[in-house]
């Protein structure tokens, strides 16, 4: 089956500076790949997902980059504030597979003021 | 739109009893849904996909005898953890892909704290 590994598992950044967190998917059939905001006990949000036809997405702050070839995708947060503070969590899906996310091992992320 | 609700939000039983989750799709009618299980400072690990008037489809290594997932209607999944230990305590979520949608985002419920004595 489907196997995410995501990297860091944690990441410590200055306010202002950018986050990056990678993963990468060994199903080269996945095509979906959506990126989750976790807070503490609650839902994991959805903040930005990418298809596989795309190379890239951005919205305002947050940016997700695919590249098919290697299979691995990024998130990247610009500009980050205190509020960014949380575990980030990849995913991937197989739409063939019944759409089944297999989430990659999350990033624990602390914007220090 | 796309919401999804779970109740109860928390849960506290002894040892051997059962607890069932209830997982609701509020404005939208769903087909399928998932449920997972999340271990504190760990992943969402895919339990089971409920499929609306069929059989659950479990995960490898999930018992089915014990995780009992009844999709009864199409705005309805319950979990059912049968008698229930200490190791069962999790944190208990649902999600429900909305057909209608061209590709394959889902929607969370807001989870259910499961904590066995």
């Amino acid at each position: 089956g489907e196997n995410v590994e995501q990297h860091p598992s944690t990441l410590s950044v200055q306010e202002g500076d950018s986050a990056v967190i990678k993963c990468t998917y060994s199903d080269s059939a996945s095509n979906y790949f959506p990126w989750y905001k976790q807070e503490l006990g609650k839902r994991p949000q959805l903040i930005i997902d990418i298809r596989s036809n795309v190379g890239e997405k951005k919205d305002q702050r947050i940016a997700v980059t695919l590249n098919k070839t290697a299979k691995h995708f990024s998130l990247h947060i610009t500009e980050t504030q205190p509020e960014d503070s949380a575990v980030y969590f990849c995913a991937a899906s197989i739409r063939a597979a019944g759409n089944k996310l297999t989430f990659g091992g999350g990033t624990r992320v602390l914007v220090k003021p | 739109g796309a919401v999804v609700s779970q109740h109860p939000s928390w849960v506290i039983c002894k040892s051997g009893t059962s607890v069932k989750i209830e997982c609701r799709s509020l404005d939208f009618q769903a087909t399928t849904m998932f449920w997972y299980r999340q271990f504190p400072k760990q992943s969402l690990m895919l339990m089971a996909t409920s499929n609306e008037g069929s059989k659950a489809t479990y995960e490898q290594g999930v018992e089915k005898d014990k995780f009992l997932i009844n999709h009864a209607s199409l705005t309805l999944s319950t979990l059912t953890v049968t008698s229930a230990h200490p190791e069962d305590s999790s944190f208990y979520i649902c999600s429900a892909r909305e057909p209608q949608r061209a590709y394959n985002e889902q929607f969370f419920g807001p989870g259910t704290r499961l904590t066995v004595l």
